[in-house]
């Protein structure tokens, strides 16, 4: 399983963009990068995953880094509700079992 | 569609004793795993379900135990607790050969023993 690098925590604005981080140096080449987050009091909930190439969906874009040793998350326009903790982690392309760090707790502020 | 739920959503109990939590997964899923969360950490993989048989453990001691019954919930088992089992129970559920595809997270059972 790839172990994952987040920073603990991360302050954005309201409606600006944020970037989280996250270094998996040891991925391998089928491992997928996925993104779940946490909001208080919550169950994880997926957010975006990706092999390669960058991808976007209607929560995020993830970009990831040519030698898949690195990878961001981007939110385009942060809003309140995105304050949570974020998880990224590397997935064997074989399991569901998902190995979670202590990932990013982003705040947001008005 | 009711997602995944899970029961109880919060339980004290003693040191010694045994807990039962309880897991119906999303409509579809075939799959469930089991994550333990303490406090301020991540969640923890303690084991997953399939076709009613364990597929796969974390490193958790022989006192965790589960089941998958036919129609695909499942139950977590604890006994002997400690004082260190406190934490939120997460169930996860997916549908299996979809390991590129996302898990379904309940909102979990918190547990704490006394």
């Amino acid at each position: 399983d790839a172990k994952t690098t987040q920073p603990n925590s991360m302050e954005s604005n309201e409606e600006e963009p944020v970037h989280l981080p996250c270094n998996h140096s040891t991925i391998s080449g089928t491992d997928y990068i996925h993104w779940y987050r946490q909001l208080p009091s919550q169950g994880p909930e997926y957010v975006i995953h990706g092999l390669t190439s960058n991808v976007n969906n209607r929560m995020a874009s993830l970009a990831i880094a040519e030698d898949r040793k690195s990878s961001t998350l981007i939110l385009h326009r942060a809003t309140l509700r995105d304050a949570a903790v974020y998880y990224c982690i590397g997935r064997s392309y074989n399991t569901d079992k998902l190995i979670f760090g202590t990932g990013t707790r982003l705040q947001v502020f008005p | 569609d009711a997602g995944v739920t899970q029961s109880p959503t919060h339980l004290i109990k003693t040191r010694g004793q045994q807990v039962t939590l309880r897991c119906s997964p999303k409509s579809g899923h075939d799959t469930v795993s089991w994550y333990q969360q303490a406090l301020g950490q991540g969640p923890q993989f303690i084991f997953q379900y399939y076709e009613e048989e364990e597929r796969q453990r974390g490193n958790f001691p022989d006192r965790f135990s589960g089941h998958q019954f036919p129609n695909y919930s499942s139950e977590l088992n604890v006994n002997a607790l400690l004082l260190g089992d406190s934490a939120l129970y997460l169930c996860a559920s997916s549908h299996t050969g979809t390991f590129d595809g996302e898990l379904f997270f309940g909102e979990g059972s918190r547990l704490t023993v006394l």
